[in-house]
């Protein structure tokens, strides 16, 4: 089963923004408007942010936005602050998986 | 409030059983989608197995005939029985439920290392 792709690492001074891009196919991110994002602080548990490519769940901040541009998913998070240093995951539907793609993960570091 | 708190991981020896258990709060598990999905450092997140409301389940072809997903209603929990383990299964598992096709919540996951 074929990964997303995501850069393995990015990183950003507070207060700026940063992009990180999930890279998939025709058959996943390109057709389908089901892409999630996931924050994640290792020893806790996974924290969805983004659902169906642009939706915030309630009490995630406007800071984090997601977008998509043909087979690339991107999630935007500005004004960075300290605690936004954590692994980020983008998945999404595929059509040719009985459940979604998981991209392998990025590493957002708050210098 | 939503929760989903795994337990069970352990240290144990290849061909050896185990038994995974997430206890949720929240929400009904015999009303929704409840999955295992593990990560390894090498292979990133991976389903490994899904309990769909009506019963029916779905395994990853890596643990499928070995592992068995299962839940107890009146506990509100479910479990994934691992058996014939193998050192690839070494991983932080997690339990998540999932909505149309994707998890939306998680549980903080329990580590399962196989020793060959």
């Amino acid at each position: 089963q074929s990964a997303l792709t995501q850069p393995r690492s990015v990183s950003g001074s507070p207060g700026q923004s940063v992009t990180i891009a999930c890279t998939g196919t025709n058959s996943d991110v390109g057709t389908y408007n089901f892409v999630s994002w996931y924050q994640h602080h290792p020893g806790k548990a996974p924290k969805l942010i983004i659902s169906e490519v642009t939706k915030r769940p309630s009490g995630v901040p406007d800071r984090f936005s997601g977008s998509k541009s043909g087979n690339t998913a991107s999630l935007s998070i500005s004004g960075l602050q300290p605690e936004d240093e954590a692994d980020y995951y983008c998945s999404s539907y595929s059509d040719t998986y009985t459940f979604g793609l998981f991209g392998g993960g990025t590493k957002l570091t708050v210098l | 409030e939503v929760r989903l708190e795994e337990s069970g991981g352990a240290l144990v020896q290849a061909g050896g059983s185990l038994r995974l258990a997430c206890e949720v709060s929240g929400f009904p598990v015999r009303s929704n989608y409840l999955s295992w999905v593990r990560q390894t450092p090498g292979k990133g997140l991976e389903w490994v197995s899904v309990l769909y409301s009506g019963g029916g389940t779905y395994y990853a072809d890596s643990v499928k005939d070995r592992f068995i997903i299962s839940r107890d209603n009146s506990k509100n929990t479910i479990y994934l029985q691992m058996n014939n383990v193998r050192a690839e299964d070494s991983a932080i598992y997690y339990c998540a439920r999932v909505d149309g096709y994707m998890p939306d919540y998680w549980g903080q996951g329990t580590l399962v290392t196989v020793s060959s």
